[in-house]
């Protein structure tokens, strides 16, 4: 079975731009969520998605946004990009409940100069 | 909001040593993950504990849950090269919401 994989790996724009990332879960899985990671702030809990919709949000502001597709696929967006939006970006599937396992994809890492 | 320490923050052993990893919640556990990541990978889901007392392991790793204390700890037997990386604790709250530990960097010198 393939696992979760996330496009881009790697990817560099400059502020106020914005991105899109992908996330493609395990087949089967319909849960998708989304984390931060950065040196100083270690792993933070982005949003999770379920069967289209939004589940859980964690503490970030409106410039994080995401979407899940009928395919269980979700991309997130960051819009109008800051210097301390470069992170890593991990994307996690699961069956259904948060608190199912997770499996993490390789992660996108974003770089915004 | 939910915040959980972990220490050491790193820790560089001898192959064959045993070591051990706290990871301590500033509220209730219900819920307590241990992941691990390899330098540059994304994270492999170890082992999850849900009630006191409770205690998991998964080849030479050893999870255990103090649910007073509101703590857990994963202990490597016999380090090998192979279980480097940094290692997250995380919770999951009522609210459903999910926090992770400060992480810790392991490092076993051959």
């Amino acid at each position: 079975k393939a696992g979760v994989t996330q496009t881009p790996r790697y990817l560099i724009k400059t502020r106020g731009q914005q991105v899109t990332l992908s996330c493609s879960p395990i087949s089967g899985h319909r849960s998708v969520s989304w984390y931060q990671q950065t040196p100083g702030q270690g792993l933070q809990f982005l949003f999770e998605y379920f069967s289209e919709t939004q589940r859980n949000k964690g503490n970030f502001p409106g410039r994080f946004s995401g979407r899940q597709f009928s395919n269980s696929r979700s991309e997130m967006n960051v819009s109008t990009l800051e210097l301390g939006d470069s992170a890593l970006y991990l994307c996690a599937s699961s069956l259904g409940q948060l608190t199912d396992t997770q499996y993490f994809g390789p992660g996108t890492r974003l770089t915004v100069l | 909001s939910q915040e959980l320490e972990q220490s050491p923050q790193s820790l560089i052993v001898q192959e064959g040593k045993n070591l051990t990893i706290n990871c301590t919640s500033s509220k209730t556990l219900y819920g307590l993950y241990w992941y691990k990541q390899k330098y540059g990978e994304g994270l492999i889901f170890l082992m999850m504990l849900q009630k006191g007392g409770e205690e998991k392991s998964h080849e030479k790793i050893t999870a255990k849950l103090d649910e007073k204390k509101q703590q857990s700890s994963l202990h490597i037997t016999a380090s090998q090269p192979s279980h480097a990386g940094i290692y997250l604790c995380g919770a999951d709250n009522p609210g459903n919401q999910f926090y992770f530990g400060t992480g810790t960097s392991l490092t076993v010198i051959p």
